[in-house]
């Protein structure tokens, strides 16, 4: 079946990069996903990477797909107290249909 | 990107009664869908909004209970019946845009049922 799974906390200190890292089963999915969700808001799209990719950096963001084993992980480069959230994996099965992770909760310290 | 407006953005309703939320996209977008976040979790897909037809629901939703509206390729509506507590929760809207790769939110509408 369709299943996403990643941490559900994780802690750095501002200035450090922060990993998030994320697993899911379906090996269709065209494009794969990192969204944030702050407290009260809607989703944003952080970026996405295409299936066929290995890679993608974006500014301080930088995506990583491990297709072989189907593990995706976002790295944020010199996190800020701004960069406090939620962030979720998704993956496209289909269609431009989601099927999100639990979500991962970073707490930046000062 | 394409921009997308929810409303209400949040209400409390009493139970039994019906909510209608509204989903604008600036730009026409082949595909629009709702999702369910109940607190504390994640996101779970409602069903896909199909302008001229009837919206195809995921597996644990119905269409009496969630009637969606897609009457042309900006605008969707989805319905929250007959309310019960255990609906609270927030429910977005989302599009697709460019080529079919990005798929934008809305900001949510936050219901809480008493």
């Amino acid at each position: 079946g369709e299943d996403v799974e990643q941490s559900l906390f994780l802690s750095v200190r501002e200035g450090d990069s922060s990993v998030i890292n994320c697993t899911y089963t379906d090996s269709s999915s065209t494009y794969l996903y990192w969204y944030k969700q702050e407290p009260g808001a809607g989703l944003q799209l952080l970026t996405y990477i295409f299936s066929n990719m290995d890679m993608k950096q974006d500014q301080r963001l930088t995506v990583l797909l491990n297709k072989k084993d189907k593990h995706l992980s976002l790295r944020i480069a010199d996190t800020q107290t701004g960069d406090s959230a939620i962030y979720f994996c998704a993956e496209s099965p289909q269609g431009g249909k989601l099927i999100f992770g639990q979500g991962t909760e970073l707490s930046v310290k000062p | 990107s394409a921009v997308i407006s929810q409303k209400p953005s949040r209400d409390i309703c009493q139970r039994g009664t019906s909510l209608t939320i509204q989903c604008q996209v600036d730009s026409q977008v082949t595909m629009m869908f709702w999702y369910r976040q109940q607190p504390g979790q994640s996101l779970t897909l409602i069903a896909t909004a199909n302008q001229g037809s009837e919206a195809t629901y995921e597996s644990g939703f119905v269409i009496d209970k969630f009637p969606i509206s897609r009457p042309n390729l900006t605008f969707s509506t989805l319905t929250v019946s007959n309310m019960s507590p255990e609906d609270s929760s927030i429910y977005l809207c989302s599009a697709e845009s460019g080529q079919g790769e990005k798929l934008f939110f809305g900001s949510g509408t936050q219901l809480s049922v008493l």
